[in-house]
């Protein structure tokens, strides 16, 4: 069975911080990987993907993440904050039969103006 | 981008009654669909997926006579929440398997059982 892990739960940062939340995963076999935030009172949105080929991705917002393989992580970064970017932070993976994701335990993001 | 319509948003019951929450996707065909489960400050967790035309695949620990999906059509999946109790209480939502960015979900549904 897949799994995934984020290490941390609660982030408070200042505006223009950098910003690197992690994800690992556990699954032996190819995976898709997703990070999604969630705005407060919002439905999950999309902010990256990755499928296959480079492993830097980059997604909306100035997010990217990198897939590292040998790690099984695939960590979000974005070198400058800003205050609309609180929100909680969802990495997810799909991989093996049954194509549901699973997600991690979620990041809540607190940026301080 | 392909859109996923889930109602209703917030639905208050009473302890014993039924309710329905409905999943449907605007623009293009869902061939399956997910429901999932979050508690408050918890993450997502899927409850079950469902496949147009055939049974719900349930995950371990959840009861498949207490949470009934239906998947009649290729764009509707609906949720029903059976002899609700206060402990069913949550924030429920759907997702359909899209061909561009992998997944979709609906806005949610808060369900307070009082």
């Amino acid at each position: 069975a897949q799994s995934v892990s984020q290490h941390n739960h609660h982030v408070i940062l200042s505006e223009a911080a950098s910003l690197e939340l992690g994800c690992n995963y556990s699954y032996g076999g190819t995976v898709n990987l997703f990070w999604y935030v969630q705005y407060p009172g919002q439905h999950l949105q999309l902010l990256l993907k990755y499928f296959s080929g480079d492993p830097l991705v980059k997604g909306i917002k100035g997010f990217e993440a990198e897939f590292i393989k040998s790690k099984f992580s695939f960590n979000l970064r974005k070198p400058s904050v800003q205050w609309s970017d609180t929100a909680e932070y969802f990495c997810a993976v799909n991989g093996g039969a049954g194509n549901m994701l699973t997600f991690g335990g979620g990041t809540r993001l607190m940026v301080k103006p | 981008g392909a859109v996923v319509s889930q109602h209703p948003s917030r639905v208050i019951c009473k302890s014993g009654t039924s309710v329905k929450i409905e999943c449907r996707s605007l623009d293009f065909q869902a061939t399956t669909m997910f429901w999932y489960r979050q508690f408050p400050k918890q993450s997502l967790m899927l409850m079950a997926t469902s496949n147009e035309g055939s049974k719900a695949t349930y995950e371990q620990g959840v009861e498949k006579d207490k949470f009934l999906i239906n998947h009649a059509s290729l764009t509707l999946s609906t949720l029903t929440v059976t002899s609700a109790h206060p402990e069913d209480s949550s924030f429920y939502i759907c997702s359909a398997m899209t061909g561009i960015d992998g997944y979709t979900f609906g806005s949610g549904t808060r369900l307070t059982v009082v």
